[in-house]
């Protein structure tokens, strides 16, 4: 077990809609990474947040957002779901929030978002 | 190279032997290189960082080695049991603190 929490494990939905994906860092963390895994593709990174801030973006749609609430805790939107957004979505967390030497991310257990 | 490159895509062992698998990431803007380890239905899990060109890390039977100045780094693991099956990932790190990884490595230990 990580540390890190993430909820729902499942979550099925239709095109169109919009889900909220939550996920809780290991106590004393400060940044929070959110990562998609699609079929036949590797971990992509979406988005970082440091203490509350958005810290660095990678490949994330614009119907896509998340967010860093005050006691550290992190939801992430998806919006407009269409088929090709069914994918499982890890949570990581880490200590610090800039190539800090072993800045070790720890992973969550994922949300697997299935989208008809 | 341009991307985090893992080699074999899949390996399937004996129980017992040694195996090793190869990460290539670019060696430019290099901060740190991760692996972990993914069993499925479970998360990733942390082996090890390693920063400097050179590093050499070890976990029980699993150790891992770093060369910066050419961008690969290999994983070893001696006498393989079927608890070590798993698919082994390779991310690297830059600057900006995100995490490339590659698409890994699938490991099947046959007892």
């Amino acid at each position: 077990d990580s540390g890190v929490t993430q909820t729902p494990k499942h979550l099925i939905t239709a095109t169109g809609q919009r889900v909220t994906l939550r996920c809780s860092p290991r106590s004393g963390d400060l940044s929070v990474y959110w990562y998609q895994q699609s079929l036949d593709q590797g971990l992509q990174f979406l988005i970082q947040y440091y203490n509350g801030e958005e810290r660095a973006k990678g490949n994330i749609l614009e119907r896509f957002s998340a967010q860093q609430f005050p006691d550290l805790h992190s939801e992430l939107n998806l919006s407009s779901l269409e088929l090709g957004d069914s994918a499982l979505y890890f949570c990581a967390s880490s200590v610090a929030g800039t190539g800090a030497g072993y800045n070790e991310q720890f992973f969550g257990p994922g949300t697997r978002l299935t989208v008809l | 190279i341009l991307n985090v490159e893992q080699s074999p895509q899949s390996l399937h062992v004996q129980e017992g032997d040694s195996t090793n698998f190869t990460c290539s990431f670019p060696s430019s803007n290099f901060y740190a290189l991760h692996w972990y380890r993914w069993e499925t239905a479970k998360s990733p899990e942390a082996l090890f960082v390693m920063t400097l060109n050179g590093d050499e890390k070890k976990k029980g039977r699993i150790s891992a080695t770093l060369n910066t100045k050419e961008g690969y780094s290999y994983l070893y693991i001696k006498g393989s049991q079927p608890e070590d099956s798993a698919t082994y990932l390779c991310a690297r790190r830059d600057d900006t603190d995100k995490l490339i990884f590659g698409t890994g490595t699938r490991l099947q230990v046959f007892p």
